[in-house]
């Protein structure tokens, strides 16, 4: 079984819709984060926890809001979709310099 | 302001070649820096990484080799294979030690290995 998961692992909604991803990990880490990855821009950090009652914004985080459910779920919510957030995302967890990284979600948003 | 930048922007070799992929940082804080690779449909992986007190760390046909005064690392390939081919991220990061580590990404570079 995969230690990091992520669902839906594919989402088309329309613009003004509230969508939540979901990330799930087995790997008993404190740290989780959200990024997204756009074509030719990189991966970018939306959210970051480092332990249940820790939340922060990363450099993207307009648009979107967390919930950190427990210490293995960590969930992504837009709040009100928009067409330019449409991209690949990705939950990761860490316990010290490495993060590993779920399958991704690819949201397309018309 | 982008932190850490990658060059090239693709990459296409031969078999056996010997790809080279540049990347330049500006915050002198970051203190540990690696690659990630990504292939299709999957979400990245740490390849390899490296801390400044060396120059060059090698595992495996892969190696970073680092220039603290220049502010540059490379990812070199040695003897590339049609498996390597993937997209590449650099990274940078203050707090090695992992407390409150966060990652700072480069733009990623595809790289082709032609057989």
């Amino acid at each position: 079984d995969a230690d990091v998961t992520q669902t839906p692992r594919n989402r088309i909604t329309k613009t003004g819709k509230r969508i939540m991803l979901e990330c799930s990990q087995t790997k008993g880490h404190d740290r989780m984060y959200w990024y997204r990855q756009d074509p030719g821009l990189g991966l970018r950090l939306i959210y970051y926890s480092f332990d249940v009652k820790d939340i922060n914004k990363g450099e993207i985080s307009d648009g979107y809001s967390v919930s950190r459910q427990a210490q293995a779920k960590f969930s992504l919510s837009l709040e009100s979709a928009i067409p330019n957030q449409t991209a690949l995302y990705f939950c990761a967890t860490s316990a010290g310099w490495e993060q590993f990284f779920g399958p991704g979600t690819r949201l397309t948003v018309l | 302001q982008q932190q850490v930048k990658q060059s090239p922007q693709s990459l296409i070799v031969q078999k056996g070649g010997i790809p080279i992929i540049n990347c330049a940082y500006e915050n002198t804080a970051f203190d540990y820096f690696p690659w990630y690779q990504q292939f299709p449909g999957k979400g990245p992986a740490l390849l390899i990484a490296i801390r400044p007190d060396v120059s060059e760390k090698k595992e495996g046909r892969f190696t970073i080799s680092f220039n603290k005064s220049a502010k540059q690392f490379s990812l070199h390939i040695m003897d590339s294979q049609p498996g390597d081919s993937a997209t590449y991220f650099c990274a940078a990061s203050t707090g090695y030690t992992g407390a409150n580590s966060k990652l700072t990404f480069g733009k990623g570079i595809t790289l082709s290995v032609r057989p």
